[in-house]
């Protein structure tokens, strides 16, 4: 059974639109949160992330935001360019839990010019 | 040579073979991982490795071999695989901060196995 879940395998938005990919958890325990980005024959980059202690987290163009409740996470990339297209992984960990990530399957952003 | 490396890239076997993966992290960090990623599937770890503990995927089966003989490097041997093992395998790295260690973990670029 999936402890993080990316129900979208895939998006496509328009150049300079916003984009935004969601992710969705069930261990309640988990509370740090991080977004990774992988091109092709690549390794993934990590792109954000956020703790269980805030609601929002934003970098540049790249906001992360956290809904404890719903235990849902989104991602917002604002305005999306080309050359964010990418597979966008989630993960979620519990701290002190021997550094040991869970994954989403993945989200293929589209960003048409 | 920066981040973290793997060699080979892409690697072939038969199912009687031995080889080993190799990953080198030049990032000064304490913790390293080997992760696969099969299609359509999320990233799966595999093993963790840091100076004071090893933890591992009771899942991972035995034909799957780690070794860390350092903080640098990590090796995965392999031997008797299966064609269910072709996959995308990835190392990462990250540092240990005191008890809190938020894991924003590096990834080398992996290494395409394919099992025949």
């Amino acid at each position: 059974d999936q402890q993080v879940k990316q129900n979208s395998p895939s998006l496509s938005v328009q150049e300079g639109r916003i984009s935004i990919l969601n992710c969705d958890y069930t261990n309640s325990m988990f509370d740090y949160f991080l977004w990774y980005k992988k091109y092709p024959a690549e390794g993934p980059t990590f792109l954000i992330s956020i703790s269980s202690i805030k609601d929002k987290n934003e970098d540049g163009r790249f906001t992360v935001f956290l809904n404890k409740s719903a235990k849902h996470l989104s991602l917002h990339i604002v305005p999306s360019q080309p050359g964010d297209s990418a597979v966008y992984f989630c993960a979620a960990t519990v701290s002190g839990s021997a550094r040991q990530l869970t994954f989403g399957s993945g989200t293929q952003l589209t960003v048409l010019p | 040579e920066t981040g973290v490396t793997q060699t080979p890239r892409h690697l072939v076997m038969g199912m009687t073979n031995k080889k080993s993966l190799k990953c080198e992290q030049h990032l000064g960090h304490n913790a390293m991982y080997w992760y696969k990623q099969s299609a359509k599937k999320p990233l799966e770890l595999m093993f963790v490795y840091s100076l004071e503990e090893r933890v591992e995927n009771n899942s991972v089966p035995s034909r799957f071999s780690p070794e860390c003989p350092n903080s640098s490097h990590l090796f995965l041997h392999l031997h008797t695989l299966q064609p269910e093992d072709s996959a995308l395998y990835l190392c990462a790295s990250s540092q240990k901060i005191g008890q809190s260690d938020y894991n924003e973990q590096f990834f080398g670029p992996g290494t395409r196995l394919t099992v025949l």
